[in-house]
């Protein structure tokens, strides 16, 4: 089974910088993802890390170290439109079984 | 039509009735699930469907009935549900061979039992 960890809210103020942590327990992992969900509507795919490191893209970035079963999400130059709750997923035993964590509450303040 | 839609989009329903949340994708995609996603609860996987077949069922309650007649239509049967059984249902997409298996969401069947 796979056990996935991550802060329930967060509070950033806009223009900042923000690092969302996900830590993560599960047998036979093979990636890890991040998806974003605004509030009444559907998550999105951002980022997905197979190999340890950082991972660019944009203003967004996800970082993967497979043997501290630790992942983070950095989001740069916060926008209020960033606001939305941010969820961890591991993929394991085939692609298609993933796990999500509760998700992270992100509220960017002015 | 594009992505992945859902209908409806709320229902509410008493615990005797049944009823169908329907869910069809525009992506070409082979693989087909749903979720369930409660408040503060993470998104939890009920099934998956592969060209049309399942292949995974997350030890869900026989109250709730999968039916996938096509790559690109998934339905969830619902019958003598529970009020624990309201929460967002989501349907989701993607392409099986894909290395990253990503996957698309609808927006989501909000399901209120009485």
């Amino acid at each position: 089974g796979q056990n996935i960890d991550q802060p329930t809210e967060m509070t950033a103020t806009e223009g900042a910088i923000v690092q969302i942590n996900c830590t993560y327990q599960t047998s036979g992992f093979n990636g890890l993802f991040w998806y974003q969900q605004h509030a009444g509507e559907a998550p999105t795919f951002l980022s997905y890390n197979v190999l340890d490191g950082l991972e660019e893209k944009g203003r967004f970035s996800s970082f993967l170290s497979r043997s501290k079963g630790y992942s983070y999400l950095l989001l740069k130059e916060l926008q209020m439109k960033d606001s939305a709750s941010y969820l961890c997923a591991g993929s394991s035993g085939g692609y298609q079984k993933v796990t999500f964590g509760t998700g992270t509450k992100l509220q960017v303040i002015p | 039509e594009t992505g992945v839609t859902q209908t409806p989009r709320h229902l509410v329903m008493g615990m005797t009735n049944k009823k169908s949340l329907k869910c069809e994708q525009h992506l070409g995609h082979n693989a087909m699930y749903w979720y369930k996603q409660s408040a503060k609860k993470p998104l939890e996987l009920m099934f998956v469907y592969n060209f049309k077949e399942q292949t995974e069922n997350n030890s869900v309650p026989s109250r709730f009935s999968p039916e996938c007649p096509n790559s690109s239509h998934l339905f969830l049967h619902l019958h003598t549900l529970q009020p624990e059984d309201s929460a967002l249902y989501l349907c989701a997409s993607s392409q099986a061979s894909y290395p990253t298996g990503e996957l698309f969401f609808g927006e989501g069947s909000r399901l209120t039992v009485l």
